[in-house]
């Protein structure tokens, strides 16, 4: 079964610091990894994903993350953090066979000082 | 515009009640999901459903159902065999593969 690990529950940047979220997953195959973000009260929106050839991904507001299969990570990071970034952010990971699903993390929430 | 609608947003039920959420997509997905969330577990998989017709238990399953009727519809019951149905319910749909889902807004679930 596969798993997701996103270490600590909450963490803290100054406006326009790195931010750095951690996701380490378990699967036996490489899988398909998504990074997902959602403000209070609302759904779930993805930020970027990975399937497949390039394992550094670009996405939405700025993130990326990139795919290091020897260190089974997905870490999402944005160079210059905005008050707008912060937000609770969760990793999910899927097979690449048919009828997958994703199981997801924990999440971390982010906070974003001014 | 396409998306997924899940109504209504806040539900207040009393104990012992049958209580069901609507989520609609007009996005054409085969795939359909129903998560629970409570703070700090992220995201728990009740049913999916991967066509119309057919469904299969998640993780949680335990004092809910579903249908699948239509592509467009994946109603979930939170029955009132549900030890603690109080929490905030996610609908989402997605292609095949990968399964880079899209959620709705949520509905928020109270029982008192």
């Amino acid at each position: 079964a596969q798993s997701v690990t996103q270490l600590g529950s909450h963490v803290s940047v100054s406006e326009g610091a790195l931010v750095l979220l951690r996701c380490n997953y378990s699967s036996s195959v490489p899988p398909y990894l998504f990074w997902y973000v959602q403000y209070p009260n609302q759904g779930l929106q993805l930020l970027l994903k990975y399937t497949t050839g390039a394992t550094l991904v670009k996405g939405i507001n700025g993130f990326e993350a990139e795919f290091k299969k020897s260190e089974t990570s997905f870490h999402l990071t944005k160079p210059s953090a905005h008050m707008s970034d912060a937000a609770e952010y969760f990793c999910a990971v899927s097979d690449t066979g048919a009828n997958s699903k994703l199981t997801f993390g924990k999440g971390i929430t982010l906070s974003v000082r001014p | 515009d396409g998306g997924i609608t899940q109504s209504p947003k806040y539900l207040f039920r009393k104990e012992g009640q049958n209580v069901t959420l609507s989520c609609e997509q007009n996005l054409n997905h085969d795939a359909m999901y129903w998560y629970r969330q409570d703070p700090g577990q992220g995201l728990r998989l009740i049913y999916y459903s991967q066509i119309v017709n057919d469904f299969q238990k998640g993780d949680i399953a335990e004092g809910y159902s579903v249908s699948r009727e239509k592509k467009e519809s994946f109603p979930l019951t939170v029955t009132s065999a549900q030890k603690n149905p109080t929490a905030f319910y996610l609908c989402a749909s997605s292609v095949q593969l990968p399964p880079a889902a899209f959620f709705g807004q949520g509905t928020r679930l109270t029982v008192v």
